[in-house]
C-alpha cells in the first residue's frame, strides 16, 4: 500500500506566475484535503475534495483552486502567485463516507516560494 | 470559531525526562483530536488520534489525554530521546461541511544530549 505522495518536492516561482501541485492519495481513500503552511505556524486549511466535488473551503480567495480526478489524486492550483503564498502545501487523504471525520494522512508536502 | 493552542512555543529537556505538551481549544463539539511530529522542512507524521469518546490513547513512549469539557489536550513523553526533537502540533476535527482540522502552531520540542 502506498501511502500519500506529492509532486513537486520544492518550486520555485515568480510573482504574478502561476503554479500547479499534485497529490495522490493513498489507496482507497476519497478525500483529499490541502493545508498551506506558513513557516513557524500550523497548517491552514484551504479546501476538500470529496469524490471530485469540493466539500469546503477555507479562507482563501478563488485564485486558490482545485480538481479531484476519477482515480481521486488532486492538483491545487495557484494563479496571481503572491510574495506571501511562499509556504509549505500539504495534502491529506482519508477515507471518507459521505466526506465523514475518518483520520488524515499526509504526504511530504510541496515547499513553494515565491520571489 | 474553534481556536487551537498550544503552549508551550517551544520546550528544551536534558535527555531521559519526562514531559508534557499541552494544546486547548476553545469549543467542545469536536469529533477527535490529533497528535502530528513535524520534522524540520518535512510533513507530518500522525502519532495518536483520539476520538471524542475517548480520554486517552497510547503508543508506545506516548501517551495522549483529551477533556473535552475543559477544552483540552496533553501529548506526554515518556523517557525523552534526541531523536524525538522535533515539532509536535496538534488538530481538532470539528463538525461542519468538510470536517476540516483546525491546528495550534505547534511546540517546538529539543531534547538535549
Amino acid at each position: 500500500e502506498t501511502g500519500v505522495t506529492q509532486s513537486p518536492t520544492h518550486l520555485i516561482k515568480t510573482r504574478g506566475q502561476q503554479v500547479t501541485l499534485r497529490c495522490s492519495s493513498q489507496s482507497g481513500h476519497n478525500t483529499v484535503s490541502w493545508y498551506q503552511q506558513a513557516l513557524g505556524q500550523g497548517p491552514q486549511f484551504i479546501f476538500q475534495y470529496y469524490r471530485e466535488e469540493e466539500n469546503g473551503r477555507g479562507n482563501f480567495p478563488p485564485r486558490f483552486s482545485g480538481l479531484q480526478f476519477p482515480n481521486y489524486s488532486s492538483e491545487l492550483n495557484v494563479n496571481a502567485l503572491e510574495l506571501d503564498d511562499s509556504a509549505l502545501y500539504l495534502c491529506a487523504s482519508s477515507s471518507s463516507l459521505a466526506g465523514g471525520p475518518d483520520e488524515q494522512y499526509f504526504g511530504p508536502g510541496t515547499r513553494l516560494t515565491v520571489t | 470559531k474553534q481556536e487551537v493552542t498550544q503552549i508551550p512555543a517551544a520546550l528544551s529537556v536534558p535527555e531521559g525526562e519526562n514531559l508534557v505538551l499541552n494544546c486547548s481549544f476553545t469549543d467542545s463539539a469536536i469529533y477527535n483530536l490529533q497528535w502530528f511530529r513535524q520534522d524540520p522542512g518535512k510533513g507530518l507524521t500522525s502519532l495518536l488520534l483520539i476520538q471524542s469518546s475517548q480520554r486517552e490513547q497510547t503508543s508506545g513512549r506516548l501517551n495522549a489525554s483529551l477533556d473535552k469539557s475543559s477544552g483540552r489536550s496533553t501529548l506526554y513523553i515518556a523517557a525523552s530521546q534526541p531523536g524525538d526533537s522535533a515539532t509536535y502540533l496538534c488538530a481538532v476535527k470539528v463538525s461542519g461541511s468538510n470536517y476540516q482540522l483546525i491546528w495550534g502552531a505547534g511546540t517546538k520540542l529539543i531534547i538535549k544530549p
